[in-house]
């Protein structure tokens, strides 16, 4: 029972370098998201998608990029890394059928940019 | 915008007693929905409680229940009978209005609940 999956579990980058997190859920649902989290905030949302081929910009999307080619994957694709997006990402899952069911979240990427 | 506010940085609660978790939200939408979650220090994201603007009663889950002031815009989490295992991190967060589309949540600063022995 795997649920939402992210890899890698802790990464550190060099200023310019890019990279993409990985996120997988078999739950079969339609929406995914994408969330950092900074030392004394809550989560923030950087994109989400309703399903496959379509995505959409969340509160903080800069240096950011998503696509959606499957009901499974949603990757999160920094360009050009800055220190700036040393962050803990979550990415999330939740069916679109009932608006009451939470968000799954994966345990987390710790990205570290130096 | 919508807006979630956690007034309480931190907290402290002895073993076996009760403690209420403030969370006020600001929206101009008549569908939503509140949700809390749990991040224990090894930082998972669990699911406690939801709520919805339009459910007539209190939410409960186990220990936890939520005291649902809608008029006020509160939704404060109590927890009942505090286990040194409910020292954590907790998030309320909401989800905007509707049954379609986005299921994006806005998510307050935080409470850290620290349970004493």
């Amino acid at each position: 029972n795997a649920g939402v999956t992210q890899t890698p579990k802790f990464q550190v980058l060099k200023t310019g370098q890019s990279m993409t997190l990985q996120c997988a859920q078999d739950m079969n649902h339609e929406y995914m998201s994408w969330y950092r989290q900074d030392p004394g905030m809550g989560l923030r949302l950087i994109h989400y998608s309703v399903g496959a081929g379509i995505t959409d910009q969340g509160e903080v999307p800069n240096g950011y990029n998503v696509s959606r080619s499957t009901t499974e994957d949603f990757p999160l694709r920094l360009l050009s890394a800055a220190p700036s997006q040393t962050s803990v990402y979550f990415c999330a899952s939740s069916s679109l059928v009932n608006s009451n069911q939470p968000q799954h979240f994966g345990d987390g990427t710790r990205l570290s940019i130096l | 915008a919508q807006k979630i506010t956690q007034t309480q940085p931190g907290m402290f609660v002895q073993e076996k007693e009760a403690v209420t978790l403030d969370c006020t939200y600001d929206t101009s939408d008549q569908s939503y929905g509140l949700f809390w979650y749990k991040q224990p220090s090894s930082g998972e994201m669990i699911f406690l409680i939801y709520q919805g603007s339009y459910d007539e009663q209190n939410a409960t889950e186990g220990r936890y229940s939520l005291n649902f002031q809608k008029a006020r815009k509160s939704a404060n989490l109590v927890i009942s009978a505090s286990q040194l295992g409910d020292s954590a991190m907790y998030f309320c967060a909401m989800r905007e209005g509707g049954d379609t589309g986005r299921r994006a949540l806005t998510f307050g600063s935080g409470t850290r609940l620290q349970v004493q022995p």
